[in-house]
């Protein structure tokens, strides 16, 4: 298993631009979030997925789309890029909500850098 | 509101001495659980050691113990025989199944440095 995989690893952009980070599992977890990490803030959570088609905000969604087409994806959009969004951007997996003894699984992160 | 408070950003220890980091975390649930994640300089979130918040016996892994005090919502690490491997950031976690979905609160780390 690949387990999290996400790309780029590296992205620089400018004020104003779009892009989207990538983030795919293959261990047919249902339940995937995507976190941000800044300096002394530790991580928090953007948007997650319960499993297909079913998505939702969490604590800081602001300038943030996702979608979940697949078990495998979850793609993570910035319309309109702004240097707030300067960040290390982590996705997570895990199994379904039943599990009592749930482990998050984490990519290797994103570093973005907004101009 | 859910916090996690991590009291010391960063700490220090000599190699094979043991240190301590503390959590404190403030939630109304009755049933979650808490972790405590290993962040290397490679940025990967490495899952250190677990807890039940319905358990009372401490969790161990090989060198790494918890002190999990639940009326005081305390949950500390300890590392013995500290090694150079060890030097990282340490993040404080708890989970809590909310509304349907689940969420990791994280604290905002303690940097812990290794000395040979």
């Amino acid at each position: 298993n690949a387990g999290v995989t996400q790309t780029p690893k590296f992205q620089v952009l400018k004020t104003g631009q779009s892009m989207t980070l990538q983030c795919a599992q293959d261990m047919n977890h249902e339940y995937m979030s995507w976190y941000r990490q800044d300096p002394g803030m530790g991580l928090r959570l953007i948007h997650y997925s319960v499993g297909a088609g079913i998505t939702d905000q969490g604590e800081v969604p602001n300038g943030y789309n996702v979608s979940r087409s697949t078990t495998e994806d979850f793609p993570l959009r910035l319309l309109s890029a702004a240097p707030s969004q300067t960040s290390v951007y982590f996705c997570a997996s895990s199994y379904d909500l039943g599990s009592s003894y749930n482990e998050q699984f984490f990519g290797p992160g994103t570093r973005l850098t907004v101009l | 509101a859910q916090t996690v408070t991590q009291s010391q950003p960063e700490m220090s220890v000599q190699e094979a001495e043991t240190v301590t980091l503390s959590c404190t975390y403030d939630t109304s649930e009755s049933d979650y659980y808490l972790f405590w994640y290993k962040q290397p300089p490679s940025r990967q979130m490495i899952l250190v050691i677990r807890q039940e918040a319905y358990k009372q016996q401490n969790a161990t892994e090989n060198r790494f113990s918890v002190n999990f005090q639940k009326a005081a919502k305390s949950f500390s690490l300890k590392i013995s025989d500290s090694q150079l491997g060890d030097a990282a950031m340490y993040f404080c976690a708890y989970r809590i199944l909310q509304g349907g979905s689940e969420k990791l609160v994280f604290g905002k780390g303690t940097k812990l440095t290794v000395n040979p």
